[in-house]
């Protein structure tokens, strides 16, 4: 069965602090994502990486970035937590072929204090 | 860029029943593909059904199925014999072919599902 693993379920870090979010799937696939869900905005992409090392900016990397070392793990770094990044983090994957689906980990929901 | 929108934030349903939840989308692409995703409270994200645009037939998954009508760029998916367990948000999403194979997902904001025994 396909899995994502998303290192915390829940997290509270106090504002400054850096804060990783880890991400780890096991079905092989190429591409990764990292979202952000807020009621009422729905999913909004934060980065996106296709291949080891490579990245791509979402519609609203500011205050973040990632780090894809190897292919089944993609990391989120917040490098100075403030309180509007409080939110629930999605990690997702798919495979690198057209029209494939994503997959999705439970979900990390942060809160900065 | 593409856009995707469901006009119902929340919607509510009798068990045994049907209802149809609403999605349009804007895109100057001819090809693409449409999910629907379920999130259940508290619970992971999955998929529900899949259309590829180049496909007119209608795609179905046991109770669920759309209505993909590609010149009005309207994809509604229709829940037939509703359960309590089909409680949830729904998000419908875009994904465009252009990028051979890495394309993000375009989300709208969801759709909150009720239903009612």
């Amino acid at each position: 069965d396909v899995k994502v693993t998303q290192s915390s379920r829940y997290l509270v870090k106090r504002t400054g602090e850096k804060v990783f979010l880890e991400c780890v799937q096991d079905m092989d696939h190429e591409n990764m994502f990292w979202y952000r869900q807020d009621p009422g905005l729905g999913l909004r992409l934060i980065y996106f990486s296709y291949d080891v090392k490579m990245k791509e900016k979402g519609d609203i990397p500011e205050g973040y970035s990632v780090s894809r070392e190897k292919k089944e793990r993609f990391s989120l770094i917040l490098e100075s937590a403030s309180t509007n990044q409080t939110s629930m983090y999605l990690c997702a994957s798919s495979l690198f072929v057209p029209g494939s689906s994503q997959h999705f980990g439970d979900g990390t929901r942060l809160s900065i204090l | 860029a593409q856009t995707v929108t469901q006009s119902q934030p929340e919607m509510s349903v009798q068990e045994a029943e049907t209802v149809t939840l609403s999605c349009t989308y804007d895109t100057s692409e001819s090809d693409y593909y449409l999910f629907w995703y379920k999130q259940p409270p508290s619970r992971q994200m999955i998929l529900v059904i899949r259309q590829e645009a180049y496909k007119q037939q209608n795609a179905t998954e046991n109770r669920f199925s759309v209505n993909f009508q590609k010149a009005a760029k309207s994809f509604s998916l229709k829940i037939s014999d509703s359960q309590l367990g089909d409680a949830a948000m729904y998000f419908c999403a875009y994904r465009s072919v252009t990028q051979g194979g890495s394309e993000k997902l375009v989300f709208g904001k969801g759709t909150k599902l009720t239903v009612n025994p």
